[in-house]
């Protein structure tokens, strides 16, 4: 079962930032926070991840709250083709460095308006 | 290739026939992991392969699903006895060893008649 809990839908403007939040209460100390989107037609894109630091990169910002039961994705100026459904997973880390598998939920459908 | 590459891209099977799905993972990724999604659905995880052993197998629907990794690149996902509810589109994804990111590929689109 996904441990992460989304809004279905949200709407952003052309040149907003786009917020997405997700709730991730019961998040343990060797868990990331992922963040994927599936635009439509498409297999699911990495967007960014982190495990309690603030972290940036080329497509977006992740804020997590110091207590690390939510985070944000900022999309800082979103554009039409960042219409797609974005999902928040934690993924555990396992000892060896293994990868553990992605448990994606029913995500929140970004709509970008012109 | 750059990406992860599936094939064939669309399969139209009939119901009772087995179908084989292929998986090329990006050269040198450990890591790979099949998932399928129905129609309008979420993902839904099939199973993890590192190197060419699957420990985790838990998310395969039914013996009817099965899925092997050779030399630790290809992976290929046999559905045996096709059914209707296994009409979905089939993705694959890879991963280097670590926490670090899946690339999935295009996927292929089943559509058992």
């Amino acid at each position: 079962d996904a441990k992460t809990t989304q809004p279905p839908s949200m709407d952003c403007a052309e040149g907003r930032a786009a917020n997405l939040p997700c709730n991730h209460s019961t998040i343990s100390g060797n868990e990331y926070v992922y963040w994927y989107r599936q635009i439509h037609s498409q297999g699911p894109q990495y967007i960014i991840h982190g495990l309690k630091n603030n972290e940036t990169n080329e497509m977006a910002s992740l804020i997590i709250t110091e207590d690390r039961k939510s985070s944000t994705l900022i999309l800082p100026h979103a554009t039409l083709r960042d219409t797609a459904v974005y999902y928040c997973i934690v993924r555990p880390r396992t000892l060896q460095g293994g990868s553990e598998k992605l448990v994606f939920g029913k995500g929140t459908k970004l709509t970008v308006n012109p | 290739g750059a990406g992860v590459s599936q094939s064939p891209s669309n399969k139209v099977t009939e119901k009772g026939k087995d179908v084989e799905l292929r998986c090329d993972p990006i050269s040198g990724h450990t890591a790979l992991y099949w998932y399928r999604q129905s129609l309008g659905q979420g993902l839904e995880f099939l199973i993890y392969f590192q190197g060419n052993s699957a420990p985790d197998k838990s998310g395969l629907p039914s013996d009817r699903f099965s899925a092997e990794r050779t030399g630790g690149s290809v992976s290929t996902l046999t559905i045996q006895r096709t059914q209707q509810e296994d009409s979905a589109v089939y993705l694959c994804a890879s991963s280097l060893v670590g926490n670090t990111e899946a690339f999935f590929g295009q996927g292929t689109r089943l559509t058992v008649v």
